[in-house]
């Protein structure tokens, strides 16, 4: 089946500096790919679609200039979380759809990675 | 807008008891709808999908029927195990490949 990876699967960091979270489609080209957030006890929230090759499409009441998104390539996406703060600690998640991007119904699985952890001091 | 609503968890059941956890939705056009699960400091899976009306998805003894008619997308199984212990969320996409998730159904299989 097909397999995401997330790096790292636990960070802890200080407030204020920058983290950089890694997810990897490792056996499928992934022309999307999604983040989401999870809460305690709660349900994913996304966050942003990620086109390979494009800007991210953020979802309503998330910072652009926050949580920088990256998509270099059909295997690679990249979030950042800029200037951490206690209230950003929480489980990320990404997943990707292994499909050719076209514009339709979204029957395609997501194949989600296995999270990260952030903590903020 | 879209939405999926799930039962309140958390469900605990004995092993080899029926489980039902419920989930109906509201959505614009034909979604697709889904079960994943995440077993305790994983991520989610895909458990089983259904992509119509009246398409039964199915795997590992679990199964659930869309049901255009409720809109709901119940999942079921005969005879719960220990292993079975997870969150459960049910899950809908329509025309674009966003997920709208449910708030998730921890169920606790007690030996």
């Amino acid at each position: 089946g097909a397999v995401v990876s997330q790096h790292p699967s636990r960070v802890i960091c200080k407030s204020g500096t920058s983290v950089k979270i890694e997810c990897r489609s490792l056996d499928f080209q992934a022309t999307t790919m999604f983040w989401y957030r999870q809460f305690p006890k709660k349900s994913l929230m996304l966050m942003a679609t990620s086109n390979e090759g494009s800007k991210a499409t953020y979802e309503q009441g998330v910072e652009k200039d926050k949580f920088l998104i990256n998509h270099a390539s059909l295997t690679l996406s990249t979030l950042t979380v800029t200037s951490a703060h206690p209230e950003d600690s929480s489980f990320y998640i990404c997943s990707a759809t292994r499909t050719s991007g076209r514009v339709g119904k979204g029957t395609d699985t997501q194949y989600f990675g296995p999270g990260t952890r952030l903590t903020v001091l | 807008g879209d939405s999926v609503t799930q039962m309140e968890g958390p469900v605990t059941l004995s092993e080899e008891a029926f489980l039902t956890i419920n989930c109906t939705y509201t959505a614009t056009g034909y979604p697709s709808l889904f079960w994943y699960v995440q077993y305790p400091g994983e991520g989610l899976q895909l458990l089983l999908k259904a992509t119509k009306a009246d398409d039964k998805g199915s795997n590992k003894g679990f199964e659930a029927t869309y049901r255009k008619e409720t809109t709901s997308f119940h999942l079921e199984k005969g005879s719960v195990q220990v292993s079975d212990s997870a969150v459960y969320f049910c899950a809908l996409n329509t025309v674009t490949y966003k997920y709208i998730f449910g708030t998730g159904t921890r169920l606790k299989v007690l030996a």
